[in-house]
């Protein structure tokens, strides 16, 4: 009830490319969808978020595609650049329990020039 | 703010020393966190805090594991004995839960202290 399941492990594109990552969740009672961009040897850091109330939300180069009745989510990246490569990770919470956040699994994408 | 401040950032010692993990949250955060990441099961949540008190500490691996937070601006986590597969990167983390917007609860990770048991 509490997983949530990121795909696909890795990617490779090449620059001006578009990957796209996605995750499905279970439960139901979850309202707030993060996505956390990591580099190496740094934390995660919040990249982009979608509540349940809208289908898309876009930051820049970057949009989250969200399916209510599917639950699934995903992150698209417009444009991608080399300085894009990182470890991406959903995540999900109850808006209710604060910030306990349940993180995907993880997606190393890797943009070559 | 200078963040979250973790320490150290690296830690090599030998199977059934005491370890001792540092955290210092960004001032005026409620919530603290800490999570452990490896290669094989990502990130996990092992304890958080707010406003002091452990709320759920149900991904503490085992009784070796503790963690407390004495006051707003410092945490410890704590494993004694260590073992090898405590190996990995203990990350802490702290945020302020305000209810507005998409950035609410959002986390502030500290860069993390690297465990090595050998």
């Amino acid at each position: 009830q509490q997983q949530v399941k990121q795909s696909p492990q890795s990617l490779i594109v090449q620059k001006g490319g578009i990957p796209i990552i996605n995750c499905a969740y279970e439960n139901t009672a979850f309202d707030y969808f993060p996505w956390y961009q990591q580099f190496p040897g740094k934390g995660p850091a919040l990249l982009i978020a979608i509540r349940p109330d809208v289908s898309e939300k876009k930051e820049g180069r970057f949009t989250i595609s969200f399916n209510k009745s599917a639950k699934q989510f995903s992150l698209h990246i417009m444009d991608s650049q080399p300085g894009d490569s990182a470890t991406y990770f959903c995540a999900a919470s109850k808006a209710t329990s604060g910030s306990r956040l349940t993180f995907g699994e993880g997606t190393q994408l890797t943009v070559n020039p | 703010d200078a963040g979250v401040i973790q320490s150290p950032r690296h830690e090599v010692t030998e199977m059934g020393q005491e370890v001792t993990l540092r955290c210092k949250p960004i001032s005026g955060h409620d919530y603290l966190f800490w999570y452990r990441q490896t290669m094989m099961r990502g990130l996990e949540l092992l304890i958080y805090f707010n406003n002091n008190v452990p709320i759920d500490d149900s991904g503490m691996p085992e009784d070796r594991f503790s963690a407390k937070m004495p006051n707003a601006s410092f945490s410890t986590l704590k494993i004694q004995p260590s073992e090898p597969r405590d190996s990995a990167v203990y990350f802490c983390a702290s945020s302020f839960y305000s209810g507005q917007g998409f950035r609410s609860g959002e986390l502030f990770f500290g860069e993390g202290s690297r465990l090595t048991v050998l």
